[in-house]
């Protein structure tokens, strides 16, 4: 399953697909990207980062892709689980700003059927 | 290991209450950062703390919010004269070096102003 576009707030995948969750940034001066994971009740739970010097970045089943050129990144997440139902966030951070905070993205809640 | 911890989980304050948040870091972490998640809304950035100097507080959306570090470990996060629109979820993170790196997030501290 896949989410087409960064308004599109809900991804429901069935049990063992692959899902690829998508985030539009909004600033070309942004060289440090990150996506969290968000349970109800909790903190956001970091998932991978990658810098702007790459365009992928391999975790354990998962996978961050950077465009650049058309300021765009994605997560995919490998044979997704009950346990990867979540909001997913992306979040973006200007080197220039010097503090590292971060910028998020709206989210994306992720529904596993089983 | 510790992650960060927040007091109280939950606030309820009356309109017009002060209200004092805390936050307990990643020990050794020298960033710190304060974040405003409002309901179905991805975190917002509200200040900064490189050790005990407020570096950043561009995000706090206005004078009744202050925020203190004094010995750049625990962090306090005060608002004064409660409104309604201060509802939110209050979200502490650390980080172990200042620039972008991975922040470690807090469970949050729900406030709920009536």
């Amino acid at each position: 399953g896949e989410n087409v576009g960064l308004h599109l707030p809900t991804l429901s995948v069935q049990e063992g697909d692959n899902s690829i969750i998508n985030c539009a940034y909004s600033n070309s001066a942004s060289d440090y990207f990150i996506w969290y994971k968000q349970e109800s009740g909790k903190g956001p739970q970091f998932i991978i980062d990658i810098r702007s010097n790459m365009d992928k970045r391999q975790g354990q089943r998962v996978t961050v892709l950077l465009n650049k050129t058309v300021k765009h990144l994605s997560l995919q997440i490998a044979a997704t689980q009950p346990g990867d139902s979540a909001v997913y966030f992306c979040a973006e951070s200007h080197g220039s700003s010097n503090t590292g905070k971060l910028i998020f993205g709206q989210g994306t809640t992720l529904q596993v059927k089983p | 290991g510790a992650g960060v911890s927040q007091s109280p989980r939950y606030k309820v304050a009356k309109r017009g209450q002060d209200v004092a948040l805390r936050c307990d870091p990643i020990s050794g972490h020298v960033s710190l950062f304060w974040y405003q998640q409002a309901l179905g809304q991805g975190p917002e950035f509200l200040t900064y703390f490189q050790n005990e100097a407020q570096l950043d507080k561009s995000g706090l959306p206005s004078d009744r919010f202050f925020a203190e570090r004094p010995e750049g470990s625990v962090s306090t996060l005060k608002i004064q004269r409660t409104q309604q629109e201060d509802s939110a979820v209050y979200l502490c993170a650390s980080s172990w070096d200042r620039g972008p790196y991975e922040q470690y997030f807090g469970p949050g501290t729900r406030l709920t102003v009536t």
